[in-house]
């Protein structure tokens, strides 16, 4: 069984960095590319960023791009997203999802286990 | 960028009834296009990935179809768990979701 937990959400100010962790199971890793989504208070769903199964390619949504860094460790099964120069509207629910293509393309992903999300809330 | 709107906002109806729920793309995403469910305080669950192509698990009363700009979720007869959030997401050179359809209990 597929499993992924998100941990590392906290309350935070307006300015400030905080890094989030997804540790997985239950499917060999580094076949996969893995994703970060986010959801805000009562809003609908984000993408936000994703990496290669290789740990190569990341790509970022234009809203991230330049303050989120995503990486992963293959020897860990373990997925990071580095928040720096945090803002009010960074606030949400963020998700980590697995990508349902085994070495399928970063850009082309279908998100196929999702884990239970880690809250960030940034104050201004 | 792809820019996903979807019809209606809220979808009223009844358990039995047929559900249609629409997912328009600004340009064409081919057949990159999926389908998600999401309920209260869970996390979304896949129902439909390429267009039409159920998720492992997922009941046949879902069903997709569309290609190119326009997209259709239709739930054949609700069942009481199929009350929910439902999100279209295309896949063609990056991720985008649309803002999501409620079905509700009439």
């Amino acid at each position: 069984e597929v499993q992924l937990v998100e941990s590392g959400g906290d309350l935070v100010q307006s300015g400030r960095s905080l890094r989030l962790s997804c540790e997985a199971s239950g499917f060999t890793f580094d076949d996969f590319a893995m994703h970060w989504v986010r959801q805000a208070p009562g809003k609908g769903l984000e993408w936000v960023s994703g990496i290669g199964w290789e740990t190569s390619s990341p790509v970022y949504a234009d809203s991230v791009e330049g303050r989120f860094t995503i990486s992963r460790d293959n020897t860990k099964n373990s997925l990071y997203l580095h928040l720096n120069l945090l803002r009010a509207d960074d606030t949400a629910l963020y998700y980590c999802a697995k990508d349902i293509f085994r070495r399928g393309a970063t850009t082309w992903s279908v998100f196929d286990n999702w884990g239970q999300g880690t809250l960030v809330t940034v104050s201004s | 960028e792809v820019v996903l709107t979807q019809s209606p906002a809220t979808l009223s109806l009844s358990p039995g009834e047929r559900a249609t729920l629409s997912c328009r793309a600004s340009q064409s995403v081919d057949i990159y296009l999926g389908w998600y469910q999401q309920k209260p305080g869970r996390a979304p669950r896949l129902l439909v990935y390429d267009a039409s192509h159920r998720a492992t698990g997922v009941p046949h009363r879902f069903s997709g179809s569309g290609s190119g700009t326009d997209f259709t979720l239709t739930i054949s007869s609700l069942e009481p768990e199929d009350f929910a959030i439902y999100y279209c997401q295309a896949r063609k050179e990056g991720a985008t979701f649309g803002g999501g359809t409620k079905v509700e209990v009439k």
